[in-house]
């Protein structure tokens, strides 16, 4: 099974900061990678995926990059709208999330 | 408007059995893989089953199998789980998602549903 990580578990931040989120795959998972944003009690809300393609509708500030084992998740310039949870999810064999890294208010 | 409306959530106790539905609408179900996403109270999210489109190809995370059960019904344009040998670990919101792709495996989910919780207690 491929374990994914993430790193930092949280992340403290104001308006404006640009903010990188890291997720590593166990084994080599390419490009098959995807990231979500996930605000309490709502459902998760695709972003990106294989690795770097923005999603219709989502911001040009999120940006992803990364093959193999490692990926980056990039918001340039903080919104208060981007205060949320988010997790990577490796779709080269199965489905696998990260365990999330929490984006609060510093 | 792709809609998708999970249901039958609820209390069970551990050793009993639940069946949750997720109501699509908006897109040609039939045409899309479909999967189960749960997550505990406070948790992460954690991939649970897939299905295809045409229900030929079925996958299940270790931690349900051969305890859970997924089915659709395309005529109804309908997803289903039915879970059996509850435990208190199963406890968790379960989110149904569609499958961007026909694909044989899962791949990203573009749609989600709003969830339905299960509790698992005594």
């Amino acid at each position: 099974d491929i374990q994914m990580t993430q790193s930092p578990s949280t992340l403290s931040a104001s308006v404006g900061d640009r903010v990188t989120i890291t997720c590593r795959a166990s084994q080599s998972i390419s490009s098959w990678l995807a990231w979500y944003q996930q605000k309490p009690g709502k459902a998760p809300k695709l972003l990106i995926y294989d690795a770097s393609s923005l999603e219709s509708g989502v911001p040009s500030r999120f940006s992803g990059s990364g093959s193999g084992t490692e990926f980056t998740l990039t918001i340039s310039s903080l919104q208060p709208d981007d205060f949320a949870t988010y997790y990577c999810q490796q779709y080269n064999s199965y489905s696998t999330f990260g365990p999330g890294t929490k984006v609060d208010i510093k | 408007e792709v809609q998708l409306v999970e249901s039958g959530g609820g209390l069970v106790q551990p050793g009993g059995s639940l069946r949750l539905s997720c109501a699509a609408s908006g897109f040609t179900f039939s045409s899309y893989s479909m999967n189960w996403v749960r997550q505990a109270p406070g948790k992460g999210l954690e991939w649970v089953s897939y299905i295809s489109s045409s229900s030929s190809t079925i996958y299940y995370a270790d931690s349900v199998k051969g305890r859970f059960t997924i089915s659709r019904d395309n005529a109804k344009n309908s997803l289903y789980l039915q879970m059996n040998s509850l435990r208190a670990e199963d406890t968790a919101v379960y989110y149904c998602a569609r499958d961007v792709v026909v694909s044989p495996e899962p791949y990203y989910f573009d749609y989600w549903g709003q969830g339905t919780l299960v509790t698992v207690s005594s």
